[in-house]
């Protein structure tokens, strides 16, 4: 099994361009989440979806979109990057009752 | 609003000491975690804590967890310089979408 497949590993962006990460998971979870990590602080949630169809925000989403058409992707879109979305994004799966799978991360920079 | 804090956020200590990090949270959780993170790496899963009094150890590393004082502690022992990395808690409630909850995180260097 894959776990949690992130792309891309890196990437630079320019203040106002637009893209998408990608996140992919192949345990059949219900639950997928993005979080962000700023240098030196835990992750903070950005968006999370409990199941195909379904998303919710969580602490920090201004900036941010998600879908989730299938059980297994869950992509985060960033419309119009500024330098404060400077970060490392995780994307994670988990089931009601087992605990979190986290992707390796993109480690995104806004100049 | 859910809130976990960690103490101390930088940790440095001398190879085969014992240290102890804490991590308070502020509301009611169904399950608490402890991860460690290397530099540029992902999360790696140490420990989940179920109940009220759960100790789990592994190697030099034993976390416990006190629901009502709603403090978690990850005790370290005899520390070795591969231990050096950030150790992170984090607090899962189940009605809020299992959405877990992270401390600001703690940065352990083990010194020769």
């Amino acid at each position: 099994n894959a776990g949690v497949t992130q792309t891309p590993k890196f990437r630079i962006l320019k203040i106002g361009q637009s893209m998408t990460l990608q996140c992919t998971q192949d345990m059949n979870h219900n639950y997928m989440y993005w979080y962000r990590q700023d240098p030196g602080m835990g992750l903070k949630l950005i968006y999370y979806s409990v199941g195909a169809g379904i998303t919710d925000k969580g602490e920090v989403p201004n900036g941010y979109n998600v879908s989730r058409s299938t059980t297994e992707d869950f992509p985060l879109r960033l419309e119009l990057a500024a330098p404060s979305q400077t970060s490392v994004y995780f994307c994670a799966s988990a089931t009601g009752r087992v605990g979190y799978t986290f992707g390796s991360g993109t480690r995104l920079t806004v100049v | 609003e859910l809130k976990v804090e960690q103490n101390p956020l930088f940790l440095s200590m001398q190879e085969g000491k014992n240290y102890t990090i804490y991590c308070n949270y502020s509301t009611t959780s169904d399950r608490l975690y402890w991860y460690r993170q290397d530099p540029g790496k992902s999360l790696e899963s140490l420990f989940v804590l179920l109940s009220n009094g759960a100790v789990k150890q592994e190697g030099r590393l034993m976390a416990s967890l006190d629901t009502k004082a709603r403090l978690s502690t990850l005790h370290i022992t005899a520390a070795v310089h591969d231990l050096s990395a950030t150790y992170f808690c984090a607090v899962l409630r189940e009605t809020s979408g299992s959405r877990l909850t992270f401390g600001e995180g703690t940065q352990l260097t083990v010194n020769p």
